[in-house]
């Protein structure tokens, strides 16, 4: 079974924190994202990246970074978190070929104090 | 720019009788639509998608959608729910390009009541 999985479920941290947040795919997929998910906001993107070393804008990128050095790893980096990061983030990834159909992580919930 | 609306942010049915959940969506050309549903504490899971063809889909779970062009909506139908069925429902807009950007609407939850 295909599975996209995000290292950690629950994290608490304090604003100024430098906070990693990984994802890992074992599909072989060219594409991944990382979403943010708010309550009445649905999913707004803040990274994605078609190929390894390649990273482009979402439509939220502001206080995040990423990387992906190899295929199957894609991390969202929060420079020094504040307590307006405190949210759901959520992982996917697709592949190039075929339908392009996003297979999500269970999210990774984040709480800045 | 892709945006989708999805007008309902709460929609509470009784067990056994049928739901239909809206969406539209802005965008220039064809697009690829999408229904993900998520329960309480999980990730999304793919319900159906629109690329081409039939405007009638058939996704899991018994749910269908069907392609509007000209009122652009996608909406989401399913003749008799379930209490398993209560989660949070999203549309998604896409188009075909190696990225493959989603857009998702803000989501509607289900309640179920028996």
């Amino acid at each position: 079974d295909v599975k996209v999985t995000q290292s950690s479920r629950y994290l608490v941290k304090r604003t100024g924190e430098k906070v990693f947040l990984e994802c890992v795919q074992d599909m072989d997929h060219e594409n991944m994202f990382w979403y943010r998910q708010d309550p009445g906001l649905g999913l707004r993107l803040i990274y994605f990246s078609y190929d390894v070393k390649m990273k482009e804008k979402g439509d939220i990128p502001e206080g995040y970074s990423v990387s992906r050095e190899k295929k199957e790893r894609f991390s969202l980096i929060l420079e020094s978190a504040s307590t307006n990061q405190t949210s759901m983030y959520l992982c996917a990834s697709s592949s190039r070929a075929g339908a392009n159909v996003l297979t999500f992580g269970a999210g990774s919930r984040l709480t800045v104090l | 720019a892709q945006s989708v609306t999805q007008p309902d942010i709460h929609i509470t049915v009784s067990e056994g009788a049928s739901l239909e959940l809206r969406c539209n969506y802005s965008y220039g050309a064809t697009p690829y639509l999408f229904w993900y549903v998520q329960s309480p504490g999980q990730g999304l899971q793919l319900l159906l998608k629109y690329f081409s063809g039939d405007t009638l889909v058939q996704g899991i779970k018994g749910f269908e959608a069907e392609f509007k062009r000209s009122q652009s909506s996608f909406n989401l139908r399913k003749p008799s729910v379930h209490w398993s069925d209560a989660a949070e429902y999203f549309c998604a807009v896409g188009e075909w390009k190696y990225g493959n950007k989603l857009v998702f609407g803000a989501g509607t939850i289900l309640r179920v009541k028996s």
